[in-house]
C-alpha cells in the first residue's frame, strides 16, 4: 500500500513565523502536490512536484513555497505565515501518467493566530 | 482553466435509502473524472473513477454516471449504510504526463439510522 505522512497532525503558530510542513511518501511516486481545505471552497492546489527540483504553481501559490530535494520528500514553506493560512494543508503523491489517481496524507491542520 | 462544481453541499439520507452527488465541469477537454471519499480524521481516497469513452460505471453499491454533451457527472450510492457518512469530492482531470486534478467542493454525506 502506498503511504503518505506528513510530519505534523496539528500545528500552531505565530503570526510571521515560518513555517515547515513536511510530506514523505515509500511508493518511489514521480510527483507530489499541495494542497488546502477550506469549509465550502474544496480542495486547491498549491504546488506540484513532477520531479526532484522541479516545481510549479498551482491555483492559489501566493504567500507559500516548496522544496523538493529528494524523490521522496515535497515541502511546504510558508515564509511568513498569516491568520489566513489557517487550513487544513494535504499532501498527495502519484506515479508519472497518472497524475489523476492520487493518494493523499492524513492532513496537517494549522492554526496561525 | 478548468472549473468543478458539485452539489449538494451536505446531504442527509436515512440508512437503505440511496444517495446521488451530482458535478459539473466547464473544461470540454477534460476526460478523466475521479471521487474521493474522505473519512473524519483521514486523507481524501479514490473511491471510483470513470473516463471519458464511458457512459456509465459500477462497483458493488457505487456508480458514476457521465454526460459528455452536458458536461455533468454523477456519484450514486445504492443501499447507504453508516460507513458511507463522509465528505465526497468529485474531480476533472485532462489526462497525461502533466495532468493535474481540479476538486469540486465536496459534498457531506450523513447516514442516519
Amino acid at each position: 500500500d502506498v503511504k503518505v505522512t506528513q510530519s505534523s497532525r496539528y500545528l500552531v503558530k505565530r503570526t510571521g513565523e515560518k513555517v515547515f510542513l513536511e510530506c514523505v511518501q515509500d511508493m518511489d511516486h514521480e510527483n507530489m502536490f499541495w494542497y488546502r481545505q477550506d469549509p465550502g471552497l474544496g480542495l486547491r492546489l498549491i504546488y506540484f512536484s513532477y520531479d526532484v527540483k522541479m516545481k510549479e504553481k498551482g491555483d492559489i501559490p501566493e504567500g507559500y513555497s516548496v522544496s523538493r530535494e529528494k524523490k521522496e520528500r515535497f515541502s511546504l514553506i510558508l515564509e511568513s505565515a498569516s491568520t489566513n493560512q489557517t487550513s487544513m494543508y494535504l499532501c498527495a503523491s502519484t506515479r508519472t501518467g497518472r497524475a489523476y489517481e492520487q493518494y493523499f496524507g492524513p492532513g496537517t491542520r494549522l492554526t496561525v493566530t | 482553466g478548468e472549473n468543478v462544481e458539485q452539489h449538494p453541499s451536505t446531504l442527509s439520507v436515512q440508512e437503505g435509502d440511496s444517495a446521488v452527488i451530482k458535478c459539473t465541469y466547464s473544461d470540454s477537454a477534460s476526460n478523466y473524472f475521479p471521487w474521493y471519499k474522505q473519512e473524519l480524521g483521514k486523507g481524501p481516497q479514490l473511491i471510483i473513477d470513470i473516463r471519458s469513452n464511458v457512459g456509465e460505471k459500477k462497483d458493488q453499491r457505487i456508480a458514476v454516471t457521465l454526460n459528455k454533451t452536458a458536461k455533468h457527472f454523477s456519484l450514486h450510492i445504492t443501499e447507504t449504510q453508516p460507513e458511507d457518512s463522509a465528505v465526497y469530492f468529485c474531480a476533472a482531470s485532462l489526462t497525461g504526463t502533466a495532468s493535474k486534478l481540479t476538486f469540486g467542493t465536496g459534498t457531506r454525506l450523513q447516514v442516519t439510522l
